[in-house]
């Protein structure tokens, strides 16, 4: 079976700028979570979604935001790029949204703001 | 708030030595508890967990057990090798937040 696939796989934009990342769950699972990794840090939690609701936000500001769609494929989106949002975004899905689940993770997109 | 304390590494060890990696945390319910690991330039994978107190899991020679009393989650294994090199994160999913705490991670590097 397909893991979680994540897309770009890279990326570089520029301050003010606009990003799109996209991650595919895998098969039956329902859940997906996105997490910030910065260099050197562990993963911080930004959104997760379960049937397409938002049922978790971390601590970012609004220029982050996500959906997920009908066939459970998400979308994180972050508006006016700034330098330190430069780091490996990790996508990860569950099968349902309980603690005590197991999230899979994505290789992940890391973006690079110039 | 829930936080993971993470043992500050680099560690190095030679290899078939003996590794421990201590973790613990806080929590404000009844956390599950999870080890990941990241090898160099890949995302993150699952290593082992425990859902509930006295829980031992393990996994590729990697144990762990959920230690209520002592709020901890210590990562061991008897004999490492050099594929074993790789960043450990120790993680908790709290009963009140589906979302992982991760720890900052520790850089373990095996030397033939």
């Amino acid at each position: 079976d397909a893991g979680v696939t994540q897309s770009p796989t890279h990326l570089i934009k520029t301050r003010g700028q606009q990003v799109t990342l996209r991650c595919s769950p895998i098969s039956g699972h329902k859940s997906v979570s996105w997490y910030q990794q910065v260099l050197g840090q562990g993963p911080q939690f930004i959104f997760q979604y379960y049937e397409k609701e938002e049922r978790g936000r971390g601590n970012f500001p609004d220029r982050f935001s996500a959906r997920q769609f009908p066939n459970y494929s998400s979308e994180l989106n972050v508006n006016a790029l700034l330098l330190g949002d430069s780091a490996l975004y990790l996508c990860a899905s569950s099968r349902l949204a309980g603690s005590q689940e197991t999230q899979y993770f994505g290789p992940g997109t890391r973006l690079l703001v110039l | 708030g829930d936080s993971v304390t993470q043992m500050e590494g680099p560690v190095t060890l030679s290899e078939e030595a003996f590794l421990t990696i201590n973790c613990t945390y806080t929590a404000t319910g009844y956390p599950s508890l999870f080890w990941y690991v990241q090898y160099p330039g890949e995302g993150l994978q699952l290593l082992l967990k425990a859902t509930k107190a006295d829980d031992k899991g393990s996994n590729k020679g990697f144990e762990a057990t959920y230690r209520k009393e002592t709020t901890s989650f210590h990562l061991e294994k008897g004999s490492v090798q050099v594929s074993d090199s790789a960043v450990y994160f120790c993680a908790l999913s709290d009963v009140w937040a589906n979302n992982l705490f991760f720890g900052t991670g520790t850089r373990l590097t095996v030397i033939p």
